[in-house]
């Protein structure tokens, strides 16, 4: 069936570091992949989004590109501030699939 | 002007208690979710509609019974409160349920806590 691998969090940086927090998903066919942020006391929104191989998907500074030679949907980020720390999720989407499969999140804490 | 909305936001209740959730989406989205997030933030489909008609059905109790009385509505209702119930649910849409390049939209997550 259908994967997504997070990083296990905490990930805690200093502001202005630069942030990567690794994706690798298993999945037939070609899936969507998807970056979604969950601040502190919210529901998830989405951040961005890639819908083939080779597309970047980008949103407040935050990119990630979809790499279907090594599966994964790595997201960066070259500055992070303060107001990034969040949880972040991996997800993808299969067509036809009612449902996307979600990653256990990783949690993004930065110090000022 | 919210998207997608859910009452309570926060729910504190006695074991053996039944509660709802009401969920309301103002996007004219055809499908909605049950979310159950852990402490740990993993989060666990619980069901899905589209278009007033169950489609996913996850393995969840059967004190567990959602309830759509038109496509922009899905409340949950819980019988007989368990202590592993505490959790936060997130109700969620999306315009299209079967093409894979839609984003799901949540609302802010009810919080509940059983005591």
């Amino acid at each position: 069936g259908d994967s997504v691998t997070q990083m296990e969090g905490p990930v805690t940086l200093s502001e202005e570091a630069f942030l990567t927090i690794n994706c690798t998903y298993t999945a037939t066919g070609y899936p969507s992949l998807f970056w979604y942020v969950q601040y502190p006391g919210e529901g998830l929104q989405l951040l961005l989004k890639a819908t083939k191989a080779d597309d970047k998907g980008s949103n407040k500074g935050f990119e990630a590109t979809y790499r279907k030679e090594t599966t994964s949907f790595h997201l960066e980020k070259g500055s992070v501030q303060v107001s990034d720390s969040a949880v972040y999720f991996c997800a993808l989407r299969r067509g036809g699939s009612y449902i996307p499969t979600f990653g256990r999140g990783t949690s993004l804490i930065v110090h000022p | 002007d919210t998207a997608v909305s859910q009452t309570p936001k926060y729910l504190v209740t006695q074991m053996g208690n039944d509660k709802s959730i009401k969920c309301e989406q103002n996007l004219g989205h055809d499908t909605m979710y049950w979310y159950k997030q852990d402490s740990k933030k993993f989060l666990k489909i619980m069901f899905s509609y589209n278009n007033k008609e169950l489609i996913i059905n996850e393995t969840v109790p059967n004190r567990f019974s959602p309830k759509s009385p038109d496509k922009a509505h899905l409340n949950l209702h819980i019988n007989s409160l368990e202590l592993g119930d505490s959790a936060v649910y997130f109700c969620a849409s999306s315009q299209d349920s079967s093409a894979s390049v839609v984003e799901q939209f949540f609302g802010p997550g009810t919080r509940l806590t059983v005591l």
